[in-house]
């Protein structure tokens, strides 16, 4: 079945410096979708790519979509304390609507 | 405007109780699913709803685990005879439209934690 997976599990990050996760999907994606989950709160919808090779930027967050549509990236730059959190990306494999999760990447942000 | 609402936000039970949890999802949203979330793991899919039907049960950990929804609004996630191991945090998603658009951004509630003791 369709395994989507991301690394690092866990990223400690000094207050300014930047960081890369990844996201790898064993089937091709339709579209990825990125979501922000704070400390005790619930998942929260970033950003979605749809396009082969698809760049979007978000102040200091850029994501990306792999040309094959089977990886992405979430680029943070100059992280801050606000940063902090698990970031999950989601795939879906057609125009189906069930997103599968990867297992998220917790960033933590020390000043 | 309000967002997904779940209830309770706690509930702890004693094993072999049986629990039920409650998603209000975002009015007019089509799309409904119910994930658990187990302490600093990601999300793993229980059930989808298209309106009232549920075309994706899949996720459903055992027979244990049922869920409906009325009225193509709020549903209702039971868990008979609860396990220590069912104890995780119960999130409801909903989304505006058919699930045909996989596109489709999914508006997340703040969770039932659920501890069975």
């Amino acid at each position: 079945g369709q395994q989507v997976m991301q690394i690092p599990q866990y990223q400690h990050v000094q207050e300014g410096e930047d960081f890369t996760t990844y996201c790898n999907s064993s089937t091709t994606l339709s579209n990825i979708q990125w979501y922000k989950q704070r400390p005790g709160g619930h998942p929260v919808f970033l950003i979605q790519l749809v396009k082969s090779g698809e760049v979007k930027k978000q102040k200091r967050l850029t994501f990306q979509f792999g040309e094959a549509k089977k990886n992405s990236s979430l680029h943070i730059t100059a992280t801050q304390t606000t940063d902090v959190g698990t970031y999950f990306c989601a795939g879906s494999r057609g125009s189906w609507g069930k997103l599968q999760f990867g297992a998220g990447t917790q960033v933590v942000v020390t000043p | 405007g309000a967002g997904v609402s779940q209830s309770p936000s706690n509930k702890v039970t004693e094993k072999g109780k049986d629990v039920e949890l409650r998603c209000d999802p975002i009015s007019g949203h089509t799309a409904l699913y119910w994930y658990r979330q187990s302490l600093g793991q990601g999300l793993e899919f229980l059930i989808y709803f298209q309106g009232n039907s549920a075309p994706d049960k899949s996720g459903l950990p055992s027979d244990r685990f049922s869920a409906e929804r009325t009225g193509g609004s709020v549903s209702t996630l039971t868990i008979q005879r609860t396990q220590q191991e069912d104890s995780a945090v119960y999130l409801c998603a909903s989304s505006p439209n058919s699930w045909e658009r996989s596109t489709d951004t999914q508006y997340f509630g703040p969770g039932t934690r659920l501890t069975v003791l």
